[in-house]
């Protein structure tokens, strides 16, 4: 079964305007971390934003902001005011707390064309 | 400026030409990963270590070697590279469990 599930794989989006990237998880885990890293056609791997299971509140980062609704298991990406430099594939992530490496599990990519 | 460090960015190589990629980070941080990208399959994660010699595989480790003798370096070895192995790679770190990862440029690898 998918761990990490990424519905969309691609979409335009005009810019200014906000986008929502969805994610959903699967983990019986209570403790875990969840990611969203940016990868521009340069093809490096830029980290967004961080949550965690027990974060009260739902994370941001300027202009990135995670809807985390942990009852539904999903953990969403927002990003407002879309500028043209967003164009990239999206990754979601999640580290679960009971292993021990450390390991990244990753969503096949939400690809994001900002369109001017 | 806290970064992970890989070398070379791009690599053309032969089928059996042995090969090592590079990695350096400069922020001390315990844990170093490889992961391969490949189209549709997302990120997978080939080695990891814990800290100095201190070394685990992950779910793709076949054809892979590595070693963690300083802290700060992490090198991924390719004995006897196969086009199966034609790939981006990420060596990536973290400080600890809960802390952020973070990616070096990666590396571009084609075997011919």
């Amino acid at each position: 079964a998918q761990k990490i599930t990424q519905t969309q794989p691609g979409m335009f989006v005009q810019e200014k305007e906000a986008v929502t990237l969805d994610c959903t998880y699967d983990t019986s885990d209570q403790s875990y971390g969840l990611f969203w890293y940016k990868q521009p056609s340069s093809g490096e791997m830029i980290f967004l934003i961080y949550q965690g299971s027990y974060d009260e509140q739902n994370a941001t980062e300027g202009r990135y902001s995670l809807n985390f609704q942990k009852a539904r298991k999903s953990a969403n990406l927002v990003i407002s005011a879309s500028q043209l430099g967003d164009s990239a594939m999206y990754f979601c992530a999640m580290r679960e707390g009971a292993r021990s490496n450390y390991q990244l599990i990753w969503g096949a990519g939400t690809k994001l064309i900002i369109k001017p | 400026e806290a970064q992970v460090t890989q070398n070379p960015r791009y690599l053309i190589t032969v089928t059996g030409k042995k090969l090592t990629v590079t990695c350096s980070q400069n922020m001390n941080h315990e844990y170093m990963s490889w992961y391969r990208q490949d189209p549709g399959l997302g990120l997978r994660q080939i080695y990891y270590s814990m800290n100095v010699e201190v070394t685990d595989k992950g779910d793709v480790p076949e054809g892979y070697k590595v070693s963690r003798k300083e802290k700060r370096n992490f090198p991924l070895i390719l004995e006897s590279p196969s086009p199966n192995q034609t790939s981006l790679y990420f060596c990536a770190s973290s400080r600890d469990r809960v802390g952020g990862y973070t990616f070096g440029s990666g590396t571009r690898l084609t075997v011919v």
